[in-house]
């Protein structure tokens, strides 16, 4: 079965400072992969997604991702993180039909001043 | 502008009672999809529909309904048997059968508390 792993809970990183968020699939086929950002008490918006092509997408905000298929993975990063992007992340994969996403259970990113 | 819309932001029910969630979307899309939030869970699908009239269970189907009469509309009932509904409802669309497959749209969603 199609599932995402996200393996950091929460992180903190300084203002300006990088910013990687890990993103782990498992998916028989070549995966549709996104990633999603929710600030709190809101809904969800997407950052970026990969279907197919350059490994290496652009998004929204500054924030780009790599897909990586011999390590089943899509991380996050961005080169210099604002206050403004403390959020709950969430990485996602089409699967189990129908086209339905499965998302991962979030990294919750806190920003220090 | 086109979007989602949830209504209400917050809920509050007494046990027992039946609640319906609104979710409306004017982005002319033919998939539509309601979610549950809890803290550390992660997203979990409830129901989803791909056309009007048609309507599949999701993962956690039971002590819910819903209902798609018309394309732009797809309520949640939280019915007295579901045995936790206190949590955060998300209702997200997306265009469906354009041969590709794609992203989805979410609303602000609707905080439910039944005490």
């Amino acid at each position: 079965a199609q599932s995402v792993t996200q393996p950091d809970i929460h992180i903190t990183v300084s203002e300006g400072a990088s910013l990687e968020l890990r993103c782990n699939y498992s998916y028989g086929a070549t995966p549709y992969l996104f990633w999603y950002v929710q600030s709190p008490g809101q809904g969800l918006q997407l950052l970026l997604k990969y279907f197919s092509g350059d490994t290496l997408v652009q998004g929204i905000k500054g924030f780009e991702a790599e897909f990586k298929r011999s390590q089943s993975s899509f991380n996050l990063r961005k080169p210099s993180v604002h206050w403004s992007d403390a959020a709950e992340y969430f990485c996602a994969v089409v699967g189990g039909g129908d086209d339905k996403i499965i998302f991962g259970k979030g990294t919750r990113l806190h920003i220090l001043p | 502008d086109g979007g989602i819309t949830q209504s209400p932001k917050y809920l509050f029910r007494k046990e027992g009672q039946n609640v319906t969630l609104s979710c409306e979307q004017n982005l002319n899309h033919d998939a539509m999809y309601w979610y549950r939030q809890d803290p550390g869970q992660g997203l979990r699908l409830i129901y989803y529909s791909q056309i009007v009239n048609d309507f599949q269970k999701g993962d956690i189907a039971e002590g819910y309904s819903v209902s798609r009469e018309k394309k732009e509309s797809f309520p949640l009932t939280v019915t007295s048997a579901q045995k936790n509904p206190t949590a955060f409802y998300l209702c997200a669309s997306s265009v469906f059968g354009a041969g590709g497959v794609n992203e989805q749209y979410f609303g602000p969603g609707t905080r439910l508390t039944v005490t």
